[in-house]
């Protein structure tokens, strides 16, 4: 596609739900990373993938959050046991090698109730 | 290490000027400018390398101090679409962005 795209654009999820996010990056991009934003706050880093391997995890909130990419395309980022600290929007971007021009997605918005 | 803004937010009336400030306690391999409006994504501006270079971009320009490890961002004669959130980030593999700093402009 011509741009990043992430589905699905909004979420609403029990609290204790697992919820499944999907990013998909401009073909040809090697670097990929999601970020959280909540409302009015910055862009929290979650974690990036250089192909399909994650060399820092450590931006993950906690051990209910975690992510996989196949090779250099899709990416999901899985949170179990949602809870209502999870709100917040899950933004994707990607670009080629890493430190070059990032582009993001629309975001995931994702509420928890 | 989480790159630091200044200022958090700016008000201008339409024309004048503004400088927005990003510093690091590590050393800057590259500084990644991004401007994000209400309710949308994130948008790429510029990216700066080490060198000291200063890059341009319409009336928007910035510039790179590796040896202070600073960027600034200058918009010059401001105009209503400049309105929105500034992020600098900064990381030679990951890109880790500051809080950003707010700007409206007013007509």
């Amino acid at each position: 596609g011509a741009g990043v795209s992430q589905s699905p654009s909004n979420k609403v999820t029990e609290k204790g739900k697992d919820v499944e996010l999907r990013c998909d990056p401009i073909s040809g991009h090697t670097a990929l990373y999601w970020y959280r934003q909540r409302l009015g706050q910055g862009l929290e880093f979650l974690i990036y993938f250089q192909g399909n391997s994650a060399p820092d995890k450590s931006g993950l909130p906690s051990d209910r959050f975690s992510a996989e990419r196949t090779g250099e395309s899709v990416s999901t980022l899985t949170i179990q046991r949602t809870q209502q600290e999870d709100s917040a929007v899950y933004l994707c971007a990607s670009s080629f090698p890493m430190g070059t021009e990032a582009f993001f997605g629309q975001g995931t918005r994702l509420t928890v109730v | 290490q989480q790159p630091v803004q200044s200022p958090q937010a700016v008000i201008l009336r339409e024309g004048e000027d503004a400088v927005i400030n990003c510093s690091s306690s590590k050393a800057l391999y590259s500084v990644h400018w991004y401007r994000q409006k209400h309710g949308e994504a994130p948008v790429f501006l510029m990216i700066l390398l080490k060198g000291g270079e200063q890059k341009g971009h319409d009336k928007i320009s910035a510039s790179f101090n590796e040896k202070k490890q600073q960027s600034s961002l200058y918009l010059t004669a401001s105009q209503l679409s400049y309105s929105g959130t500034y992020f600098c980030g900064t990381g030679d593999d990951k890109i880790i962005f500051g809080k950003g700093t707010r700007l409206h402009i007013l007509p």
